[in-house]
């Protein structure tokens, strides 16, 4: 099964508020991703973290790594219209595989 | 560079029937993956090849075959189509490691009938 836990898997957001989209685990992480996955696209790396309680941003997005390592969080401020898609965390798994969760499908109402 | 690529874009398929997906990747990565992305389910691993010559299973692997003979190919063989393999596939590639991001081709649409 997964090894990460996304929730929620379905937000709807409205233009202009903030929303968080969260990731768990239940065993300790070296590292996490996070990826974006427009509708009809692909997904695209987004950002890595691996340090405990690491934060990262990137202009109106907010990564965060928990001092355990076994969650991340995804802060958006300010919501776009552009910030639709969907937004999935991805833990190692082994040597070289990455675990996806399922994914939080956000939709931008104007 | 082109990054990874894929083909087909849309495929459609009888049941029973077989077909290879390609994928090619032109950043000398030595690891490559298949994922397919179901509606709720996310991306789950299909299989991946850490090198030429080396691969491996992922999570669901049934019904699909993969051959790493290159560096640059990956390709993935549907061996006989059935409706549950009706799916968008993903080919990825990195370098080898922990720490290092995926890039994802373009995807393939499949739907078998």
């Amino acid at each position: 099964g997964q090894q990460v836990m996304q929730i929620p898997q379905y937000q709807h957001v409205q233009e202009g508020e903030d929303f968080t989209t969260y990731c768990n685990s239940s065993t300790t992480l070296s590292n996490i991703q996070w990826y974006k996955q427009r509708p009809g696209g692909h997904p695209v790396f987004l950002i890595q973290l691996v340090k405990s309680g690491e934060v990262k941003k990137q202009k109106r997005l907010t990564f965060q790594f928990g001092e355990a390592k076994k969650n991340s969080s995804l802060h958006i401020t300010a919501t776009q219209t552009t910030d639709v898609g969907t937004y999935f965390c991805a833990g190692p798994r082994g040597n070289n595989r990455l675990a996806f969760g399922k994914g939080n499908q956000v939709v931008v109402i104007p | 560079n082109a990054g990874v690529t894929q083909t087909p874009k849309f495929q459609v398929l009888k049941t029973g029937q077989s077909m290879t997906l390609q994928c090619a990747q032109d950043m000398n990565h030595e690891y490559m993956s298949w994922y397919r992305q179901d509606p709720g389910m996310g991306l789950r691993l299909i299989h991946y090849s850490v090198g030429a010559g080396i691969t491996d299973q992922g999570e669901v692997p049934n019904g699909y075959n993969v051959s790493r003979s290159t560096t640059e190919d990956f390709p993935l063989r549907l061996l006989s189509a059935a409706p549950s393999q009706t799916s968008v596939y993903f080919c990825a590639s990195k370098v080898a490691g922990l720490y290092n991001e995926q890039f994802f081709g373009p995807g393939t649409r499949l739907t078998v009938l």
